[in-house]
């Protein structure tokens, strides 16, 4: 067991383009979540999995978010047509299932959008 | 809508201090709570989960307590150290949604 890894660990991309994020979770955990946190600020929730199925999603993602969890093991966040808004730490979680499981969060993957 | 407020937001204490960082939410309906460490430019560690059956949990120098009929919870640091220096933040799950407060940032002075 190795924690949970994101990659990559930071990104800097200009305005306009489309990045894509992924996170692999620790094995047996069979919930992924999706956080985004500014500078400041606690981590906000963006979207959420339960296995492969994507349960519940922030009005925090626009159309231009989507995410992934396609054999229910890592997951993928990609932003298209990035804006300089989108800049922030994109953290990804995951527990296990059961009200009263810890979460457990990777190191996140920071963007800049120049 | 659960609401998550941490207080204060920043705090700084000289070396060996015991301390106290406050976490109170709007919605007493929760299955447990979760108080984590943050350093710069990292992930967040979790610290000590408390479920909404228990009053506390300890590890260590750390005590978190739970108070869910009137929203709060504490987190009291004993014999603080430089080292515990961080951004220290609490996070609500009420059904399969966690909510995080903004966090306290905590400098300990050596």
């Amino acid at each position: 067991d190795t924690g949970v890894s994101q990659d990559p660990r930071h990104k800097i991309t200009k305005r306009g383009q489309n990045v894509t994020f992924r996170c692999d979770p620790i094995s047996e955990h069979n919930r992924l979540y999706w956080y985004r946190q500014t500078l400041g600020q606690g981590p906000e929730f963006l979207t959420y999995f339960q296995n492969e199925a994507q349960l519940e999603k922030s009005r925090l993602l626009s159309d231009r978010f989507s995410a992934e969890r396609p054999k229910g093991s890592f997951s993928t966040l990609e932003i298209q047509r990035t804006e300089q808004g989108d800049s922030a730490m994109y953290l990804c979680a995951s527990s296990a299932q059961g009200g009263n499981s810890p979460l457990h969060f990777g190191n996140g993957t920071r963007l800049t959008v120049t | 809508k659960q609401e998550v407020t941490q207080i204060p937001a920043a705090l700084s204490v000289p070396e060996g201090e015991n301390l106290v960082l406050n976490c109170s939410f709007t919605d007493s309906a929760i299955y447990n709570l979760q108080w984590f460490r943050q350093d710069p430019g990292k992930g967040l560690t979790s610290l000590l989960l408390i479920q909404s059956s228990q009053r506390e949990q300890t590890s260590g120098r750390l005590n978190a307590s739970l108070d869910k009929s009137s929203g709060r919870s504490t987190l009291y640091i004993a014999a603080s150290q430089p080292g515990d220096s961080a951004t220290y933040l609490c996070a609500v799950k009420g059904d399969d949604k966690i909510i995080f407060g903004k966090g306290t940032r905590l400098h300990i002075l050596p």
